[in-house]
């Protein structure tokens, strides 16, 4: 079983909303992503945990919050947005970012984001 | 940042046709992996190659890893509709510092298969 799972699939919020992301695997995996993905570009990434502990945030404004309460959990709290701050964002997955020369990164489905 | 440079940019083809989409770096990666995407969808992982040389085969695509560990590329024979989508690549690199892995994304190629 190679499943990430993310919710809700789409999310429409005001700029004075604070709202969440959810993502969940179970597949034992150590390390949790977050990427942002803007209309016809690559996923880029936000923040990457490992062993639940947050190992990059590639400067990313505070209005976004991340959190992983567990090794299958990794939320995404959002605040005060902005309307450019509307993309896909996806969660991913690995079974760790260590040294092994096969390293596979699993996508959920993605949260469809839209700030008004 | 390795950059990962795909092309061509966009492919729009007849079904049943043959194309190759190119991912290329003046970096080495220890493995490199192709995925997927659908609009509104999450990437599928497709394939990851780690030797140099290797090719890799599934159902109507191969995928080949540079000699060199810098490139690859994906070859598509008698393309169909459900082939559509924007086809990314991506490299695995090791940081110096810490040995953690960290994966590079390719611009992407988005495929449009004709019926």
């Amino acid at each position: 079983d190679t499943e990430v799972t993310q919710t809700p699939k789409h999310l429409v919020m005001g700029m004075t909303n604070k709202k969440s992301l959810k993502c969940e695997q179970h597949m034992g995996h150590r390390a949790m992503y977050w990427y942002k993905q803007k209309a016809k570009k690559p996923p880029e990434l936000m923040f990457v945990y490992s062993y639940e502990k947050l190992s990059i945030n590639e400067s990313v404004p505070s209005r976004f919050s991340p959190e992983c309460p567990n090794s299958s959990l990794l939320n995404l709290h959002l605040h005060a947005l902005q309307p450019e701050d509307s993309a896909l964002y996806l969660c991913a997955s690995s079974q760790d970012r260590g040294t092994g020369l096969l390293y596979e990164q699993y996508f959920g489905p993605g949260t469809r984001l839209t700030v008004t | 940042t390795q950059l990962l440079e795909q092309s061509p940019q966009f492919l729009s083809i007849q079904e049943g046709e043959n194309l190759t989409v190119y991912c290329n770096s003046s970096s080495v990666f220890s493995s490199l992996q192709w995925y997927r995407q659908e609009p509104g969808e999450g990437p599928v992982l497709l394939v990851t190659v780690v030797t140099g040389g290797e090719v890799k085969k599934l159902k109507r695509l191969t995928f080949q890893f540079g000699d060199a560990r810098k490139d690859s590329s994906l070859h598509i024979t008698a393309a169909q509709p459900g082939d559509t989508g924007l086809y990314l690549c991506a490299g695995a690199s090791q940081s110096d510092q810490t040995g953690a892995n960290n994966l590079f994304f390719g611009t992407g190629t988005r495929l449009t298969v004709i019926p």
